[in-house]
């Protein structure tokens, strides 16, 4: 069965540090990759996805992610994390063609950053 | 635009009780999904639909049932509610198109205690 796997239950920075969150799928046919943001209390958001060409995409917020496919990998990145982007992200896949089209989730990552 | 929009927010349940969680979508997606969403669990899709009149199970539909009789209405009922089933549901919608799977847009959730 198709799975995704978010490396960090809970990451904790201080204002301006960089960010790296890890996602990898295991599906070896071609997929849809999105990052969602939930906000304490809020519904998902989209942050970024990507379906096709350039790997390296940009999100809303300064957020981007690398798609590497050899590697079955989707990290989220920022150069520099606000207290603001305190929230928890979930890396989701897509299977391209799937009938169902519904996401599949990592188990989401927390991040808290401190001012 | 409203989006998804969810009915209630929150409710409390005692055991062996019914209700319904309402869901409304006003993009004329085609796709609608609900979705439970446990502490450090992810999101779990329970059942979706592709289309007025058409739906199927997702990974956890036991205790569930839904309907679709429009595009825009998506309803889950909770036949007999058990303790298992408290937890934040989410209600998404998307467009699924030639190009596959558009992003999903989510609802700001019902959280339902079941006591």
């Amino acid at each position: 069965a198709q799975s995704v796997s978010q490396h960090n239950h809970h990451v904790i920075l201080s204002e301006a540090a960089s960010l790296e969150l890890g996602c990898n799928y295991s599906y070896g046919g071609t997929v849809n990759l999105f990052w969602y943001v939930q906000y304490p209390g809020q519904h998902l958001q989209l942050l970024l996805k990507y379906f096709s060409g350039d790997p390296l995409v940009k999100g809303i917020k300064g957020f981007e992610a690398e798609f590497i496919k050899s590697k079955f990998s989707f990290n989220l990145r920022k150069p520099s994390v606000q207290w603001s982007d305190t929230a928890e992200y979930f890396c989701a896949v897509s299977l391209y063609g799937g009938s169902q089209g519904n996401l599949i989730f990592g188990k989401g990552t927390k991040l808290s950053v401190k001012p | 635009n409203a989006g998804v929009t969810q009915t209630p927010k929150f409710r409390i349940l005692k055991i062996g009780q019914s209700m319904t969680l309402q869901c409304t979508q006003d993009m004329n997606h085609n796709y609608m999904y609900w979705y439970r969403q446990d502490p450090g669990m992810g999101l779990k899709l329970i059942y979706y639909s592709v289309g007025a009149g058409i739906t199927d199970k997702g990974e956890v539909p036991n205790g569930y049932n839904v309907s679709r009789s429009t595009t825009e209405d998506f309803p889950l009922r909770l036949e007999l509610a058990a303790p298992s089933q408290t937890s934040v549901y989410f209600c998404a919608s998307s467009y699924r198109g030639r190009v596959g799977n558009q992003p999903q847009h989510f609802g700001d959730g019902t959280r339902l205690s079941i006591l």
